[in-house]
C-alpha cells in the first residue's frame, strides 16, 4: 500500500509563513490533495490536484508538488489557521496522510 | 443551501449491525460519485467507500470489505451504509463526501454521525 508522511505538528508565527510536508514515494507524479479540519468540524477541501484552490478559499493557501514531497504553505498565518491538515492521493484506493496540527504563535 | 447530513449513528455492541444515511440537498445527488470516511476519535482520516452515480459500481477499504455496504437512493437524495460484525476499532465519524472524479479527491463534507462499539 501507498504511505503519506506527514509531520505530526508544524508552529508558525502570527502573521508568518507555515510549510507542511507530505512526503510518498514519487508523489509529484500523483494528484495531491488538502484538506482542513478545525476541532469538532468536518474536513474542508483547501487544495485540489496539487495547486488548485476551491472557490472560497483565500490566496494565502497554495501548494506544490514535485519529487517525493508535496508542500502546502499559508502565507501570513491567522490564529483562525489552527488545524489539522491532511494530505490524500488515489493510489489503487484513497490514500490520507497522518495529519499535521498547526499552531499558530 | 448546498448541503449533505449524515444520521443513524449510535451505540452498538461488537458484532452488531447499524445502517448509516446520508441526505444530499441543493444539488444534483445522481450526478455524483459519493464517499464515505471516517475518523477514529483523536486520529486521522480513513477512506471507507465510494459509489458510481448509478451504483454500479462499488468499491471498499480492504478491512471493510464483506462487512461493509455502500448504496445510494438516487431518487430519495440519499446515500447509506450498512455496517455488520462491527468492531471495536470501528468506532468513529463517518463522514459522507462527494467524489470529483477527475482526481479522486472529496469536495464537500457532511459533518459527520459518530458510531460507538462497545459492550
Amino acid at each position: 500500500s501507498y504511505d503519506l508522511t506527514q509531520p505530526l505538528s508544524v508552529s508558525v508565527a502570527l502573521g508568518q509563513t507555515a510549510r507542511i510536508t507530505c512526503g510518498g514515494n514519487n508523489i509529484g507524479g500523483k494528484n495531491v490533495h488538502w484538506y482542513q479540519q478545525k476541532p469538532g468540524q468536518a474536513p474542508v477541501l483547501i487544495i485540489y490536484r496539487d495547486s488548485n484552490r476551491p472557490s472560497g478559499i483565500p490566496e494565502r493557501f497554495s501548494a506544490s508538488n514535485s519529487g517525493n514531497t508535496a508542500t502546502l504553505t499559508i502565507n501570513r498565518a491567522q490564529a483562525g489557521d489552527e488545524a489539522d491538515y491532511y494530505c490524500q492521493v488515489w493510489d489503487s484506493s484513497t490514500v490520507f496522510g497522518g495529519g499535521t496540527k498547526l499552531t499558530v504563535l | 443551501e448546498v448541503q449533505l447530513v449524515e444520521s443513524g449513528g449510535g451505540l452498538v455492541q461488537p458484532g452488531g449491525s447499524l445502517r448509516l444515511s446520508c441526505a444530499a440537498s441543493g444539488f444534483t445527488f445522481s450526478r455524483f460519485w459519493m464517499s464515505w470516511v471516517r475518523q477514529a476519535p483523536g486520529k486521522g482520516l480513513e477512506w471507507v467507500a465510494t459509489i458510481k452515480q448509478d451504483g454500479t459500481e462499488k468499491y471498499y477499504e480492504d478491512s471493510m470489505k464483506g462487512r461493509f455496504t455502500i448504496s445510494r437512493d438516487n431518487a430519495e437524495n440519499s446515500l447509506y451504509l450498512q455496517m455488520n460484525g462491527l468492531r471495536v476499532e470501528d468506532m468513529a465519524v463517518y463522514y459522507c463526501a462527494t467524489v470529483e472524479p477527475v482526481g479522486w479527491y472529496f469536495d464537500l463534507w457532511g459533518r459527520g454521525t459518530l458510531v460507538t462499539v462497545s459492550s
